[in-house]
This record gives structure tokens, sequence and C-alpha cells, in this order.
């Protein structure tokens, strides 16, 4: 099973801020096979980056996903208050697909 | 639009069993696969298990494994999620999520999810 460890686990920004969340795979998988999903507070989670650095539909633009091999970013840059939420990477290369733990954004 | 549906939940005594459906609309469901993802009280995301769109290929994580069983009915439009011998750690939101193709990539449109909670 690949481990995905995210880092930090909690971040406290203010609005405008740019940040990088970062997330690191126990094994390389397949091609970039690596998304990041967003979840607000009572909300399901939500798509936001695939492939590692493509953006789902409707997704703005200050959102960038970087990485290969191991070691992926998720890029904010910079942050609404709508931004304040928990972000998940997920690892679709080889089953089980595994999450990360979860970065959270809080306002400072 | 895209639409998911997830129900079943409900209060479960431990050892018994309960199934989880989704009811999907507004694309091809026999065209996608399927994916349940679970998240516990304050915790994180946790993959569960996926259908391919054909049925071809069902996947477990190896903590439902063997005891969860993943299927679905094309005619119905509809997910199941079979639960036996529960746990109190199956205690959780359980989520349906639609994969972008046939069974092997992310999940683009998700449910509201459903609780299941394992408890005497």
């Amino acid at each position: 099973e690949i481990v995905l460890t995210q880092s930090p686990g909690t971040l406290s920004l203010s609005p405008g801020e740019r940040v990088t969340l970062s997330c690191r795979a126990s094994q390389s998988f397949t091609s970039s096979h690596l998304a990041w999903y967003q979840q607000r507070p009572g909300q399901s989670p939500r798509l936001l980056i695939y492939g590692a650095s493509t953006r789902a539909t409707g997704i703005p633009d200050r959102f960038s996903g970087s990485g290969s091999g191991t070691d992926f970013t998720l890029t904010i840059s910079r942050l609404e208050p709508e931004d304040f939420a928990v972000y998940y990477c997920q690892q679709y290369g080889t089953s089980p697909y595994t999450f990360g733990q979860g970065t959270k954004l809080e306002i400072k | 639009q895209v639409q998911l549906v997830e129900s079943g939940g409900g209060v479960v005594q431990p050892g018994r069993s309960v199934r989880l459906s989704c009811v999907a609309s507004g694309f091809t469901f026999s065209d996608y696969g399927i994916h349940w993802v679970r998240q516990a009280p304050g915790k994180g995301l946790e993959w569960v298990a996926v259908i391919w769109f054909d049925g071809s290929n069902k996947y477990y994580s190896d903590s439902v494994k063997g005891r969860f069983t993943i299927s679905r009915d094309d005619s119905k439009n509809t997910l199941y999620l079979q639960m036996s011998s529960l746990r109190a750690e199956d205690t959780a939101v359980y989520y349906c999520a639609r994969d972008f193709r046939g069974g092997y990539y992310f999940l683009d449109y998700w449910g509201q999810g459903t609780l299941v909670t394992v408890s005497s």
C-alpha cells in the first residue's frame, strides 16, 4: 500500500497570502496519478487537481499543482476566505487508492 | 447535472450487517467506475472500494476486504455496499464518488454521504 504523508498538518494564514502544501508518497506510482481535493466544513470533498497538475473544471487558476515521482505540491497563490478548508491528496496509480491524512488551512 | 445520492445509513450493532445504496443520475451510469470512500467523525478520508464500469474488477482496502462487498445494478443506476461483521471502527460517513473513467482514475463527483454508526 502506498502511504501518502501530507505536511504540515495545520497552517494558520491570512487571506491574500500564498501557501504551498506538500504530499509525499512512500513509493513512486503510475506517472503522476495524483489528485487533490478540497473539503469545506460540513461539505463533501471537491476535486481540485488531477494528473498532479491539471485543474478540474471550474477551479480558479489561483490553484496549481506540481510534482512527480514521490513529491507533489498544491499551491494557492492568493488565499480567498472560501479557501480555508482541509486539503487531501490521493494517488490513483495503484490499488488501494490511498489518501493523505489532510492539511487544514485555518484563518490566522 | 451529475448527482449521486447515498442512503441506508443508521445505527447498527457490532457484528451485524447493513447495505448502503447510491443512486446516480445525470450521466450514463454504465460507462463509469464508482468508488466508496468513508470518513470517520473528525478524521480524514479513507478509500474503501471501487467497482469498474463493467463490473469486471472490484478492489477493496485491506481494512474492509472480506467483510464488505461492492456491487452495481446498471438497470437501476445504483451502486451498493454490503457491509458485514461491522465493527466500531467502521463508524463513518460513507460517500459514493464517480470515477473519471472506468474505475482507475480520480474521483470527479461525490455524493453528500450517509452516516453509519456501529454501536450497541
